[in-house]
Formats: structure tokens, sequence, C-alpha cells
């Protein structure tokens, strides 16, 4: 079985662009996070969608989005770049999303600001 | 808030020898936890998981230790070996919730 892909997995970006990053879960995999990863910072939860429907939000502003098509495949955008937005946007993917299934992790995009 | 913490950014361990990784949750209602490796530039990769109804769960040479009271987790790696070195990350979710939360990561580095 496939595991999870993301693309690309290299972008830089100039401040005030906006982006867009994609991810194909495992096959079957209906629940998709997005994670973002910053030195010191841990992963930190930016957002859970199930069929194509967004179950929690992560502390994060308006300006990152994302959504969920009817094949499970997710986008995150990020609009309007400020140079705190480089990092490691990773996503993972489960069955359902629930307590007690495990999360699998996607390669990562890494996202430089200028 | 950091809800799930890993106070130690980094350890050093000797080849062959014991590695403890710890970290401390806050919220009590975490019901399941999980410890990741991550190696650079590649996603986290799943080692092992345990649900809050116990207090420790084995897979080869890795365990992972569930002190509720305390609020506290530990992964034991023995023997450690060189391949071990990476980032390790615990993890936490609550059901119904569709969230991990992750602390901040510990460098392992195995000494041969």
């Amino acid at each position: 079985k496939a595991g999870v892909t993301q693309t690309p997995r290299y972008l830089i970006k100039t401040r005030g662009q906006q982006v867009t990053l994609s991810c194909s879960p495992i096959s079957g995999h209906r629940s998709v996070s997005w994670y973002q990863q910053t030195p010191g910072q841990g992963l930190q939860f930016l957002f859970e969608y199930f069929s194509e429907t967004q179950r929690n939000k992560g502390n994060f502003p308006g300006r990152f989005s994302g959504r969920q098509f009817s094949n499970s495949r997710s986008e995150m955008n990020v609009s309007t770049l400020e140079l705190g937005d480089s990092a490691l946007y990773l996503c993972a993917s489960t069955f359902g999303g629930g307590s007690g299934e495990t999360q699998y992790f996607g390669p990562g995009t890494r996202l430089l600001v200028l | 808030d950091q809800q799930v913490k890993q106070n130690s950014p980094s350890l050093s361990v000797q080849e062959g020898r014991i590695s403890i990784l710890n970290c401390d949750y806050t919220n009590s209602m975490f019901d399941y936890f999980l410890w990741y490796k991550k190696y650079p530039a590649e996603g986290p990769t799943f080692l092992i998981s345990i649900s809050s109804i116990k207090d420790k769960n084995e897979d080869g040479r890795f365990t992972v230790f569930l002190n509720k009271s305390a609020k506290h987790l530990s992964l034991h790696i023995v023997p450690s070996q060189p391949g071990d070195s990476a980032v390790y990350f615990c993890a936490a979710s609550v059901t119904g919730t569709y969230k991990y939360i992750f602390g901040t990561g510990t460098r392992l580095k195995v000494l041969a």
C-alpha cells in the first residue's frame, strides 16, 4: 500500500504571496490532519478533515485554510505569506481519525518564505 | 499552553545501553498516547502507542510506560543502537477531538 504523499516537497515563496500544498492519504484513509513544524516548537496542529468536513482546527490565523476532496485528498492554503510561515508542513492520515488510531505521516513540504 | 511537554531537548546514550525518553502532560482527558521517531527531511514514523487503560506496552526493543497519576509517560529503548539516533516526539489525544497534541521532541544520539 502506498504511503502518504505530499507535493511539492520544497517550495520557495516571497512575503505576501500565497501557497497551496497537497496531500494524498493512504488508500482507504478518510481522515487527513495537517501540522506545522518549526524548530523548537514541535508539531503544531493546523486542522483535521474527514469526508470533506473540517472537524477540528488549531490556533492559527485565518490565513491558513484547507479543504478535502471526495477522494480524501487534501490541500492546505496559506495566503499573504509571512517570514514566520517558513516551516515544514506535514500531513498525516488515519482511517477514521478517532483516538486510538495511528496517524501515518507524509514526508512533508518544506516552505521557505523570503 | 503546552499540554504535552518533553523537557529534555537532547539525550546521548552509549550503544547497547538503555535510552529513556520522557514526556509529561497536563490534560487528564488524554486517553491515547503515541511515540514517533523522526529523521531529518522525513515525516515522523510511528513507533509505539498506549491506551490510558494500560500502564505498559512493549514492541521489541521499545517499551512505553504510562503513569496516569503523575501524568507522565516514558519510552524505553533497550538496547540502544546507532540507527536509533533521531528526534522522538510523544503525542496525545482525547477521544472525539480528532486532534493529536505533540511535544516539542527530544533529540536522541546513540554513540557507537
